[in-house]
């Protein structure tokens, strides 16, 4: 199993472009979230998804927009990229059995600034 | 907002000593406890939880303490091992919320041979 993939792993954006980061899982996992981690901050939720067509806001959701049409996928759009969304992006899954625990399965991330 | 807090940016121990990593919480319907380690370039990978309903948890070279009247946990390795030199974050969960979880801003643990 290849787990979390997400793509690309580095982009550089001008202020204004838009753009989509992929987020894939092969665990057959009802829930997936975007994070975003800026320096000295911690990870904040973006948006997140308990299954395919049902997606809510997390803390951080302005400035973005999630689809989930299928369990496997979780695509971050990013519109009218502005300085303040540069950051690393994750996404993460987990199967609702998993929610005795909590656990959270992670990609490597993506890393995205914007110039 | 911050519910979840790590007061410490950085920590380092000498290898084979204890390192202690602390996080406070604020929110008390927080229900469990989770430590996440990071590498660099790579995603968190889960390393251990606790359940409100107890005071310790322990798997092999980590152990995780709550005191919940403090609102307190802490992760416990012994022995550190240069291995273990990544970053740190403490995550809670409200029941109500399902797997949201809510991470600290995460404590740099440099481990030196």
């Amino acid at each position: 199993n290849a787990g979390v993939t997400q793509t690309p792993k580095f982009r550089i954006l001008k202020i204004g472009q838009s753009m989509t980061l992929q987020c894939a899982q092969d665990m057959n996992h009802n829930y997936m979230y975007w994070y975003r981690q800026d320096p000295g901050m911690g990870l904040k939720l973006i948006y997140y998804s308990v299954g395919a067509g049902i997606t809510d806001k997390g803390e951080v959701p302005n400035g973005y927009n999630v689809s989930r049409s299928t369990t496997e996928d979780f695509p971050l759009r990013l519109e009218l990229a502005a300085p303040s969304q540069t950051s690393v992006y994750f996404c993460a899954s987990s199967y609702d059995s998993n929610w005795n625990t909590g656990e959270l399965f992670f990609g490597e991330g993506s890393r995205l600034t914007v110039l | 907002d911050q519910q979840v807090k790590q007061n410490s940016p950085s920590l380092s121990v000498q290898e084979g000593r204890i390192s202690i990593l602390n996080c406070d919480y604020t929110n008390s319907m927080f229900d469990y406890f989770l430590w996440y380690k990071k590498y660099p370039a790579e995603g968190p990978t889960f390393l251990i939880s606790i359940s409100s309903i107890k005071d310790k948890n322990e798997d092999g070279r980590f152990t995780v303490f709550l005191n919940k009247s403090a609102k307190h946990l802490s992760l416990h390795i012994v022995p550190s091992q240069p291995g273990d030199s990544a970053v740190y974050f403490c995550a809670a969960r409200k029941r109500t919320s399902g797997s949201r979880l809510t991470f600290g801003e995460g404590t740099q643990l440099t481990v030196n041979p």
